[in-house]
């Protein structure tokens, strides 16, 4: 079956960057795009990135001001997204999330996102 | 970038009884409109996508409806496991954008 499988929970210092990655299976990983979206506690979901497994072309929030890399590993059918820089705000549950993607004028774009990983917890703490 | 507006932020529904969500983009974005419900301690799942598409297997009580700005989503009879919280996000514009959710309670 599809699904994302995401790494485990991180306890980070300030300052620190983190890593998490999401394993897909049950699909052809180059034909769909992979988001990044964190919710911190009680607050909205807020999209991060996203990258065009295809192609690894990439889309970036300017809320994260460069902090965020995405990267995917065709042959290991995994995505990474790494924060760097972590502040006490950064602490939320990370979440990856499967879309098609197609092209228009403007470049790449991701469609509504179908499948969810689990969430990785990451708190940021001194 | 696009804000999404969710209205209302709490929503108190009995059984069976019907419960509208609205939500309303700050530019139009077509029917490029998502809504996802999540329950406490999962992650989000997707309901209804290209505004008015019911996503895989779910439940015909689930509708969606709106173009350029104003969207609704209706569950026209509730049922005690619709209870969470409803999402809507834009994915016309980059950056993508979530509103900030209505919780939907059972009465």
């Amino acid at each position: 079956q599809v699904q994302l499988v995401q790494s485990g929970a991180e306890v980070m210092k300030p300052g620190a960057s983190v890593k998490v990655s999401c394993k897909a299976s049950g699909y052809k990983f180059v034909n769909f795009a992979m988001n990044w979206v964190r919710q911190a506690p009680g607050q909205r979901l807020e999209w991060m990135g996203s990258i065009n497994a295809g192609n690894g072309y990439t889309k970036y929030s300017e809320n994260f001001q460069g902090r965020v890399t995405i990267v995917r590993d065709t042959s290991a059918t995994t995505v990474y997204m790494e924060l760097s820089s972590l502040i006490s705000g950064d602490t939320a549950v990370y979440y990856c999330a499967r879309s098609k993607f197609y092209y228009d004028r403007n470049g790449w774009q991701s469609d509504a996102y179908d499948i969810w990983g689990q969430g990785t917890v990451v708190s940021v703490s001194s | 970038e696009i804000v999404m507006t969710q209205s209302p932020a709490t929503l108190s529904v009995s059984p069976g009884e019907r419960a509208t969500l609205s939500c309303r983009a700050s530019q139009s974005i077509d029917d490029n409109l998502a809504w996802y419900q999540q329950k406490p301690g999962r992650p989000p799942s997707l309901l209804i996508y290209g505004a008015s598409t019911r996503a895989t297997e779910i439940p015909a009580r689930f509708s969606g409806s709106g173009s350029g700005t104003d969207f609704t989503l209706t569950i026209s009879s509730l049922q005690s496991e619709d209870s969470a919280v409803y999402y809507c996000q834009q994915y016309n514009n980059w950056p993508r954008t979530f509103g900030q959710g209505t919780k939907v309670e059972i009465k």
